[in-house]
């Protein structure tokens, strides 16, 4: 119930592409959902972050669409760029109740965005 | 220096070494971190402190040794480490337990041989 369920595990995008990862949750007690970007050699940084009581938020190239009664949410990279190849984590974490505050993340998906 | 950092970056230890990782925040936080990355898994919440107060261990082996003196400094003792144990420890901090947005540090890079 505590999983966070991403895809794909990889990804490969043309520059001026759309990359698109998917996540999924099962506790809906989860009511917010970051996503994580990490390059080689750093820790992970908070993109953006999106709570259940809106289907879809944008900060630049960057959006999170979500799916409350589906369970779902995925982040898309609009017009991806080089610069974008990273590691991305979608994450879920509930303010109340046992385990609260915790960040439940997904497995990860290696971003590849290629000229 | 700012946001966190951690030290060593790197480091190889034997099965029966002593060794320790530190973390540092700049960032005048009250909560404090430890995570483990090991490569296609998520990453795995080991310890949380506030306020120099441990809050939370997740059923981590007792090889795992947190000490957080103040709401700056974190460190993470290890012995008798296993193999298995080798991975990307972060430390991350927060305003407090309870905010949603954590700061990462960059990672010790854990090899046990």
């Amino acid at each position: 119930q505590q999983q966070v369920k991403q895809s794909p595990q990889s990804l490969i995008v043309q520059k001026g592409g759309i990359s698109i990862i998917n996540c999924a949750y099962e506790n809906t007690a989860f009511d917010y959902f970051p996503w994580y970007q990490q390059f080689p050699g750093k820790g992970p940084a908070l993109l953006i972050a999106i709570r259940p009581d809106v289907s879809e938020k944008k900060e630049g190239r960057f959006t999170i669409s979500f799916n409350k009664s589906a369970k779902q949410f995925s982040l898309h990279i609009m017009d991806s760029q080089p610069g974008d190849s990273a590691t991305y984590f979608c994450a879920a974490s509930m303010g109340s109740g046992a385990g609260s505050y915790q960040l439940t993340f997904g497995k990860g998906t290696k971003l590849s965005v290629i000229p | 220096e700012t946001g966190v950092t951690q030290t060593p970056r790197h480091l190889v230890m034997g099965m029966t070494n002593k060794k320790s990782l530190k973390c540092e925040q700049h960032l005048g936080h009250n909560a404090m971190y430890w995570y483990k990355q090991s490569a296609k898994k998520p990453l795995e919440l080991m310890f949380v402190y506030s306020l120099e107060e441990r809050v939370e261990n997740n059923s981590v082996p007792s090889r795992f040794s947190p000490e957080c003196p103040n709401s700056s400094h974190l460190f993470l003792h290890l012995h008798t480490l296993q193999p298995e144990d080798s991975a990307l420890y972060l430390c991350a901090s927060s305003v407090r337990v309870g905010s949603y947005e954590q700061y990462f540090g960059p990672g010790t890079r854990l090899t046990v041989t």
